[in-house]
C-alpha cells in the first residue's frame, strides 16, 4: 500500500526565509501527487498538483514542487515565506485513476516576525 | 459560493452514544469521501461514495457506517463510540472526467471535531 512521509513535524522559519518541506512516497509505478494547506480554522485546500509533464509545478501563493522520480519525492518550496503563510501543510498521493488518495501526517509551518 | 459544509463542527458524545455526523455540498461532486484525522496524523479514508455506490475500506471498523441518500448529501454514523474514535472527521468531495476517472483534487469541509468521553 502506498504511503507518504513527511519529514518535518513542525518548521519555524522568520518572514522572508526560504521554505523547503519535504514529502517521500512509497510507492514506484504510476502517481500523481499534491500538496495541500490548511490555514488556522479553516479547511483543507489545494495548493498544487502534479499529474505528468514538467516535474516542476507552479501552484498558488509563490509555492512550487518538483517531483523527482528516482527520489520518490515531491519536495514543496518557497523562495519567500509571509506571516501569511503559517498553516499546516499536507502532501498526498495517489496511484493514479480511482486509486485512494493517502495522505502524509503533515507539516506544521510557523511563520514569525 | 459553492462549498462543503459539515455539522456540526463539535460534537461531545459520551462512550457508546451513537453519533451522526452530516456533510453537504452544493459542488454536485459525485463523489464523497469521509476521512477520519486523529491528532498529529494523517488524515485516514474511512469510506467514499462514487454516486451511489458505497466503497469501504478494509480497515474501517463496523462501527462506523455511511449513508448518502442524494448527491448533495453525505452522513457518518458512529454506532458506539470508543474513546479511540475522537478525531477530526472531514468530508471531501471530487468529481470524475468524462471518462469517470476521479481528477484527484479533493474539495473538503471545515471538519467535524468529535470527542468522546
Amino acid at each position: 500500500a502506498q504511503s507518504v512521509s513527511q519529514h518535518n513535524h513542525h518548521v519555524i522559519l522568520s518572514e522572508a526565509a526560504s521554505l523547503e518541506l519535504g514529502c517521500n512516497y512509497s510507492y514506484g509505478g504510476t502517481v500523481n501527487l499534491f500538496w495541500y494547506v490548511q490555514y488556522p480554522g479553516q479547511h483543507l485546500q489545494l495548493l498544487l498538483k502534479y499529474f505528468s509533464g514538467d516535474p516542476l509545478v507552479k501552484g498558488i501563493k509563490g509555492f512550487e514542487a518538483e517531483f523527482i522520480k528516482s527520489k520518490f519525492s515531491f519536495n514543496l518550496r518557497k523562495p519567500s515565506v509571509q506571516w501569511s503563510d503559517t498553516a499546516e501543510y499536507f502532501c498526498a498521493v495517489n496511484s493514479g485513476g480511482n486509486t485512494p488518495l493517502v495522505f502524509g501526517k503533515g507539516t506544521r509551518l510557523s511563520v514569525i516576525a | 459560493d459553492a462549498m462543503v459544509i459539515q455539522n456540526p463542527r463539535y460534537q461531545v458524545t459520551q462512550f457508546g452514544k451513537p453519533v451522526t455526523l452530516s456533510c453537504s455540498q452544493t459542488l454536485n461532486h459525485n463523489v464523497m469521501y469521509w476521512y477520519q484525522q486523529k491528532s498529529s496524523q494523517a488524515p485516514k479514508l474511512l469510506f467514499h461514495y462514487y454516486d451511489k455506490d458505497f466503497n469501504n475500506e478494509a480497515d474501517t471498523p463496523d462501527n462506523f457506517q455511511s449513508r448518502r441518500p442524494n448527491t448533495s448529501f453525505c452522513f457518518l454514523d458512529i454506532r458506539s463510540p470508543g474513546l479511540g474514535d475522537t478525531a477530526m472527521y472531514l468530508c471531501a468531495t471530487s468529481k470524475t472526467n468524462t471518462l469517470g476517472v476521479r481528477t484527484g483534487e479533493l474539495f473538503f469541509g471545515e471538519g467535524s471535531r468529535l470527542t468522546v468521553l
